[in-house]
């Protein structure tokens, strides 16, 4: 079975901290993707990768970043973090298409 | 606006009992797929539907894509706590294979 971990599953940080999201996939999909799930509006695309150091902007992408070194790893950045970015972050990856098909357990963060 | 109505928002069904899902969409639809998410934790796919009249099953899991690819429904036989969780559908609108998603439907199943 395809495995996607997210390094944690909650996170508390504080207004203006640098915050580092980590999802590694073991199954040497091209394709991953970011997104964040917030009540009423559901799931939104943040970024997507579709190869090692490749990047698309999704839906929302401002005030993050992304990073992709190695085809594994998948990291979203916030570079100064904001009380609206709490909200739970879900990674997904997928071996060819477009189309999210495993996803982690989320990391729920909160910016107080 | 939302471009993917998902109803009902909640459902409570008694364990043994029926139901069903809609997705719709205003806007022909290129593929749906549905997934389910247990409380708090990643989304598992489940189906995807490409054909307008096409029809999935998986287990006791039947998901349906009308003849105009704008509305799809999931439909659950003899619920089992076990179903419980939230549905989500996601839709692919351009050909591009890009998804978005609807709300969810929170469904709860008694035993």
């Amino acid at each position: 079975d395809v495995k996607v971990t997210q390094s944690s599953r909650y996170l508390v940080k504080r207004t203006g901290e640098k915050v580092f999201l980590e999802c590694v996939q073991d199954m040497d999909h091209e394709n991953m993707f970011w997104y964040r799930q917030d009540p009423g509006l559901g799931l939104r695309l943040i970024y997507f990768s579709y190869d090692v150091k490749m990047k698309e902007k999704g839906d929302i992408p401002e005030g993050y970043s992304v990073s992709r070194e190695k085809k594994e790893r998948f990291s979203l950045i916030l570079e100064s973090a904001s009380t609206n970015q709490t909200s739970m972050y879900l990674c997904a990856s997928s071996l060819k298409t477009g189309v999210p098909l495993h996803f982690g357990n989320g990391t729920r963060l909160t910016v107080t | 606006s939302q471009e993917l109505e998902q109803s009902p928002q909640s459902l409570i069904v008694q364990e043994g009992k029926n139901l069903t899902i809609n997705c719709t969409s205003s806007k022909t639809l290129y593929g749906l797929y549905w997934y389910k998410q247990k409380y708090g934790e990643g989304l598992i796919f489940l189906m995807m539907l490409q054909k307008g009249g096409e029809e999935k099953s998986h287990e006791k899991i039947t998901a349906k894509l009308d003849e105009k690819k704008q509305q799809s429904s999931l439909h659950i036989t003899a619920s089992q706590p076990s179903h419980a969780g939230i549905y989500l559908c996601g839709a692919d609108k351009t050909g591009a294979n890009n998804l978005f998603f609807g709300t969810g439907t929170r469904l709860t199943v008694i035993p």
